[in-house]
C-alpha cells in the first residue's frame, strides 16, 4: 500500500497568513493526488485534483503543486472560512490512501 | 451534474449487518468506479474498498475484508456497501465517492446495544 504522510498535523495561523501543507507519498504517484477540506460533520470538499488543478468554485487563493512523491497545498491569504482540517489522498492505485490530516486553527 | 445521494442514518446492534446505498446521477453509472470511505468521530478518513459497476469486480481494504460486500444495481444506478458482524468500532460516517472529485453526503452508522 502507498503510505501518505502529511505535515504538519496541526497548524495555527492568523487571517491573512500564507500557509503551506505538505504531503509525501511512499512511492511515485505521478500527479494522482487530491486535496480536500473538511469541516466537522460534513463530507470532504474536493479542492484540488491531479496535484494542481483547482476544482470549480474553489477560490484561487488555494493552489497545489508537486509530482512524484512530494506535494504541497498552499493558501495564499487565509480567510476565516478556511479554518478546517485538510487531507491529501493518492489515487494512483488501490487502495486509495489518505494522509492523516492537518488541522488548521485560528491563532 | 454528477450527484451521489446516500441513504439515511442507521442504528444497529453489535453483530448485526448494515447496508448503505449510494444513488448516482448525472453520468453513465457503469463508466466509473465507486469507492467507499468511512470516518469515525474525531478520526481521519479510512478507505474501505472499490467496485467497478460495469463488471461488479471489487477490492476491499484489509481491515474490513471478510465483513464487507460492495454491490450494485445497474438498472437504478445505485451502489451498495454492506458491512456484517458490526462492532462498536464500526460506528462512523460512511461516504461513497466517484474518484476523488465526487462524494456522497455521508451516512451515519451507529453500532450500539
Amino acid at each position: 500500500d502507498i503510505h501518505m504522510t502529511q505535515s504538519p498535523t496541526s497548524l495555527s495561523a492568523y487571517v491573512g497568513d500564507r500557509v503551506t501543507i505538505s504531503c509525501r507519498a511512499s512511492q511515485d504517484i505521478s500527479t494522482y493526488l487530491a486535496w480536500f477540506q473538511q469541516k466537522s460533520g460534513k463530507a470532504p470538499k474536493p479542492l484540488i485534483y491531479a496535484a494542481s488543478s483547482l476544482e470549480s468554485g474553489v477560490p484561487s487563493r488555494f493552489s497545489g503543486d508537486g509530482s512524484g512523491t512530494d506535494f504541497t497545498l498552499t493558501i495564499s491569504s487565509l480567510q476565516p472560512e478556511d479554518f478546517a482540517t485538510y487531507y491529501c489522498q493518492q489515487y494512483d492505485g488501490y487502495p486509495y490512501t489518505f494522509g492523516q490530516g492537518t488541522k488548521l486553527e485560528i491563532k | 451534474q454528477v450527484q451521489l445521494v446516500q441513504s439515511g442514518a442507521e442504528v444497529k446492534e453489535p453483530g448485526a449487518s448494515v447496508k448503505v446505498s449510494c444513488k448516482a446521477s448525472g453520468y453513465t453509472f457503469i463508466s466509473r468506479h465507486i469507492s467507499w470511505v468511512r470516518q469515525a468521530t474525531g478520526q481521519g478518513l479510512q478507505w474501505l474498498g472499490w467496485m467497478d459497476p460495469e463488471s461488479g469486480n471489487t477490492g476491499y481494504a484489509q481491515k474490513v475484508r471478510g465483513r464487507v460486500t460492495m454491490t450494485r444495481d445497474i438498472s437504478t444506478g445505485t451502489a451498495y456497501m454492506e458491512l456484517n458482524s458490526l462492532r462498536s468500532e464500526d460506528t462512523a460516517v460512511y461516504f461513497c465517492a466517484r474518484g476523488p472529485r465526487y462524494w456522497g453526503q455521508g451516512t451515519l452508522v451507529t453500532v450500539s446495544s
